[in-house]
């Protein structure tokens, strides 16, 4: 059971728009600590998409954001593309953990 | 280029030891964390723990306190993760991933993971 929770899977077709929700608590999310998502696409290595709730590294499109509200965080894909095809993860520390914590993955599937 | 580059597959047997590490390059190897995240076949993301290269600085996941042992040699850019006697459960795809911390311009405390390594995987079989 992870300490953020994130719905198993999410879909959409081409062009669409999805949002993967991340829900924490008054220990993470919802206290002074920030969310960061993650992109693993399959076989690979998970690649950092979006820190601070909607700041993306350098590469990553436009496409791609974050947000927050309360305990819980979103990110959002528009214009999706086959290539977003992955599985995502939010990250956050958690104060009661006294480390790091990772929701337990949402499965993007492109129809 | 940034980059770190983690050690090859393993293949060990229950009770025995191991040692993988990660190397890093194209940047100050003491001035960030490296973490370590395990991924258990068909499973998500979990972080470990941490250390600080710089003055080796480390901490646990209570998950993964007293189960292995983070350690780095900042002459040779290289953090590790270490297991006294390995279990069967132990079998998994292991991360290694430079951290970045701080305290954002809004007040909130950040750490995330902005480089990784490939990945090592860990097979412990009978």
């Amino acid at each position: 059971q992870s300490v953020l929770t994130q719905p198993p899977s999410v879909s959409g077709a081409p062009g669409q728009r999805v949002t993967i929700s991340c829900t924490g608590s008054s220990s993470n999310i919802g206290a002074v600590y920030d969310v960061h998502w993650y992109q693993q696409l399959p076989g690979t290595a998970p690649k950092l998409l979006i820190y601070s709730y909607n700041n993306r590294p350098s590469g990553v499109p436009d496409r791609f954001s974050g947000s927050k509200s309360g305990t819980s965080a979103s990110l959002a894909i528009n214009g999706l593309q086959a290539e977003d095809e992955a599985d995502y993860y939010c990250q956050s520390y958690d104060s009661s953990l006294s480390g790091s914590v990772f929701g337990g993955g949402t499965k993007l599937t492109v129809l | 280029e940034v980059q770190l580059v983690q050690s090859g597959a393993e293949v060990k047997k229950p009770g025995e030891s191991l040692k993988i590490s990660c190397k890093g390059s194209g940047y100050r190897f003491t001035s960030y964390w490296i973490g370590w995240v395990r991924q258990m076949p068909g499973k998500g993301l979990e972080w470990m723990g941490l250390i600080y290269p710089g003055d080796s600085d480390s901490r646990y996941s209570p998950s993964f306190q007293g189960q292995v042992n983070i350690s780095a040699d900042k002459s040779i850019s290289t953090a590790y993760l270490q297991w006294t006697s390995l279990k069967a459960s132990d079998t998994a795809m292991y991360y290694c991933a430079r951290g970045r911390s701080g305290l954002g311009s809004s007040g909130n405390y950040y750490y995330y993971m902005d480089v990784w390594g490939k990945g090592t995987t860990v097979t412990v079989s009978s």
